[in-house]
């Protein structure tokens, strides 16, 4: 079966230091991956995409980026933190190719909180 | 107009009954429609998924799609109070949409004893 892992779980980070955020799939091969942000009370925000290693699309214009050094690695990260990152970050994955399937799973999340 | 809507509640109802969630979402071509479940702190859990017009059943959750109306509904019978979360709407675009689902900011349930 297929499982999902972020981490780190929760993460307390000053405004302008560095951020890297880590999620790994197993038991599937070429799936498509998600970044998403989730502010307190707001809805699911899509950050980037990826149905491939080093393709990445991005769907909001920040101070984030994303790479996939690995097929079933996603990494998300930032220079320098604003207050505004703050938020629960979650990874999602699902089935690559032309399957049709367009669930997603979601993995257990990172709580950021930038001081 | 939001491209997925959701009242946000909170939605309550009493232990045993049907709670009905509703979700309407914007004149595009779609063809995949999602329910996720997400407790406080959590990440979300899927619920249910429907591709066709009409009901879907597993045990006591139900969902509803009507295309022409654009809405999909859950019901959620013999309401526990495990059930009290919110729940996410989710649309597959066809139309620019590609891999990805939009979702509704979701409503919240709870189920009083």
């Amino acid at each position: 079966s297929q499982t999902i892992h972020q981490w780190p779980a929760t993460l307390v980070q000053p405004v302008g230091s560095p951020l890297s955020l880590e999620c790994t799939v197993e038991g599937t091969s070429n799936p498509n991956l998600y970044w998403y942000r989730q502010a307190a009370g707001r809805g699911l925000q899509l950050l980037f995409y990826s149905v491939g290693i080093g393709q990445i699309s991005s769907e909001v214009p920040q101070n984030l980026s994303a790479s996939r050094p690995q097929d079933r690695q996603f990494i998300l990260s930032s220079k320098k933190l604003l207050l505004s990152d703050s938020g629960f970050y979650l990874c999602a994955w699902s089935v690559g190719g032309t399957s049709g399937s367009f669930t997603q799973y979601f993995g257990p999340g990172t709580r950021l909180t930038v001081l | 107009q939001k491209e997925v809507e959701q009242n946000s509640g909170p939605l309550s109802v009493p232990e045993g009954a049907i709670a009905s969630l509703n979700c309407t979402y914007s004149d595009r071509v779609s063809q995949s429609f999602f329910w996720y479940r997400q407790y406080s702190g959590k990440s979300p859990e899927l619920i249910m998924s429907i591709y066709s017009n009409g009901d879907k059943e597993d045990g006591r959750f139900t969902a509803q799609l009507n295309k022409a109306s654009q809405y999909v509904s859950l019901l959620i019978r013999d309401s526990q109070p495990s059930d009290s979360a919110t729940y996410l709407c989710a649309v597959n675009f066809i139309t620019g949409g590609g891999n990805k689902l939009t979702f509704g900011t979701g409503t919240q349930l709870k189920v009083e004893l």
